[in-house]
């Protein structure tokens, strides 16, 4: 069974832009995480989705947002890019997200914001 | 406010030995712990999980312990080995509910031969 994956693997950008990262889940997983990795915060939950809804949220400012399609990819979207901006983003799936379920992660999107 | 705390931000071993990751938590409502391995340019892997209800959940080489009155877990390898190197993250989550994983900044482990 093919894994989670996520595109574009590494990413630059500069400040103001804005961007996207895609994530795909594992067949049959209905519920996608994101998180964001820097190296002084570790990792950070940002939100959920399932089926299409956004079912929980990180604190994050309105910047950092998402969407979830009917076959169950995801992507996040992060408008007027920071500096701080720069880290990685990693998506994890599930099937169903509940507490216990194991989330999957996929190898992440490195964004680099100059 | 790191809610998920790993103290040592890196731990080196002999090869066969144990290896002991610790992990602090301060909020009270998670009941619901797990640790995570990453190596270089992969996402995290699942390792081993323990409800707040257990003390103790074992499987293979990997041990983890929960001491809820100090607010604690630890993550035993034994006998380590040159592949378990790797950070390792421990999480938290406070149910019922949906996934919101509580992660700590991490631990590198590097087991030497």
């Amino acid at each position: 069974k093919a894994g989670v994956t996520q595109t574009p693997r590494y990413l630059i950008k500069t400040r103001g832009q804005q961007v996207t990262l895609s994530c795909s889940p594992i067949s049959g997983h209905r519920s996608v995480s994101w998180y964001q990795q820097t190296p002084g915060q570790g990792l950070q939950f940002l939100f959920e989705y399932f089926s299409e809804t956004q079912r929980n949220k990180g604190n994050f400012p309105g910047r950092f947002s998402g969407r979830q399609f009917s076959n169950s990819r995801s992507e996040m979207n992060v408008s007027t890019l920071e500096l701080g901006d720069s880290a990685l983003y990693l998506c994890a799936s599930s099937r169903a997200g509940g507490q216990e379920e194991t989330q999957y992660f996929g190898p992440g999107t490195r964004l680099l914001v100059l | 406010d790191q809610q998920v705390k790993q103290n040592s931000p890196s731990l080196s071993v002999q090869e066969g030995r144990i290896s002991i990751l610790n992990c602090d938590y301060t909020n009270s409502m998670f009941d619901y712990f797990l640790w995570y391995k990453k190596y270089p340019a992969e996402g995290p892997t699942f390792l081993i999980s323990i409800s707040s209800i257990k003390d103790k959940n074992e499987d293979g080489r990997f041990t983890v312990f929960l001491n809820k009155s100090a607010k604690h877990l630890s993550l035993h390898i034994v006998p380590s080995q040159p592949g378990d190197s790797a950070v390792y993250f421990c999480a938290a989550s406070a149910g019922p509910g949906f996934q919101k994983l509580v992660f700590g900044t991490g631990t590198r482990l590097l087991v030497s031969p």
